[in-house]
């Protein structure tokens, strides 16, 4: 079965800085997708970024990139020059071509941006 | 173009009432993915219906849970004899056709169930 972990509960950030969430999956499953959301704290699930297992180069979606190590299985999101309103909770979550057909998702990391 | 819609948004029930949480899919859209967050946790895959058939309930819990998703209508998520430990934000998805390893799944704006 697979699994998304996420190691870091919480992060700060400076404002204007950038800020790597880590990511790391389990999947013996050769073709899958990545995908990050944030979770403001209204709560809905806003889609950033996606990274299919076969994408030779980095997803970027503006400010947002996915650090994609498939030999590491890590797949991080990286948030350049960050801004006051990206603080919220960062989930990874994982979608396999076979078997279930539904996101596995990580217990997400919360950030701070800090002014 | 309307996205996924969930009603209520949020809903208060005392223990041993039933909760029915609605979702209507996007337009098109005839596969619907419910999914639950508990306090502080990621979501968890729940059940994965089509219309008027259900695919996949693996992840959701055998007594008191049901789903259904009709051919006229919205997807139903119902709770019968709610206990606390049923209070989450509970999220519905809809895709064209069966998710695959590519971005598919639109989420709506979630329901957060307090059981009292």
């Amino acid at each position: 079965a697979q699994k998304i972990t996420q190691t870091q509960p919480g992060m700060f950030v400076q404002e204007k800085e950038a800020v790597t969430l880590d990511c790391t999956y389990d999947t013996s499953d050769q073709s899958y997708g990545l995908f990050w959301y944030k979770q403001p704290s209204s709560g809905e699930m806003i889609f950033l970024i996606y990274q299919g297992s076969y994408d030779e180069q980095n997803a970027t979606e503006g400010r947002y990139s996915l650090n994609f190590q498939k030999a590491r299985k890590s797949a991080n999101l990286v948030i350049s020059a960050s801004q006051l309103g990206d603080s919220a909770m960062y989930f990874c979550a994982m979608i396999m071509d076979t078997g279930r057909r539904a996101l596995t998702f990580g217990s997400g990391t919360r950030l701070q941006v800090q002014p | 173009n309307a996205g996924v819609m969930q009603n209520p948004r949020h809903l208060v029930r005392r223990r041993g009432q039933e909760a029915r949480l609605r979702c209507s899919p996007m337009k098109g859209h005839s596969h619907v993915y419910w999914y639950r967050q508990l306090p502080e946790e990621g979501l968890k895959f729940m059940v994965y219906l089509q219309k008027e058939n259900i695919i996949d309930e693996s992840g959701m819990p055998k007594e008191r849970f049901s789903a259904e998703f009709p051919k006229e209508g919205p997807s139903i998520l119902r709770i019968q004899q709610v206990v606390r430990g049923d209070s989450a934000a509970y999220f519905c998805a809809s895709s064209p056709r069966a998710s695959a390893s590519y971005n598919e799944q639109f989420f709506g704006p979630g329901t957060r169930l307090t059981v009292l």
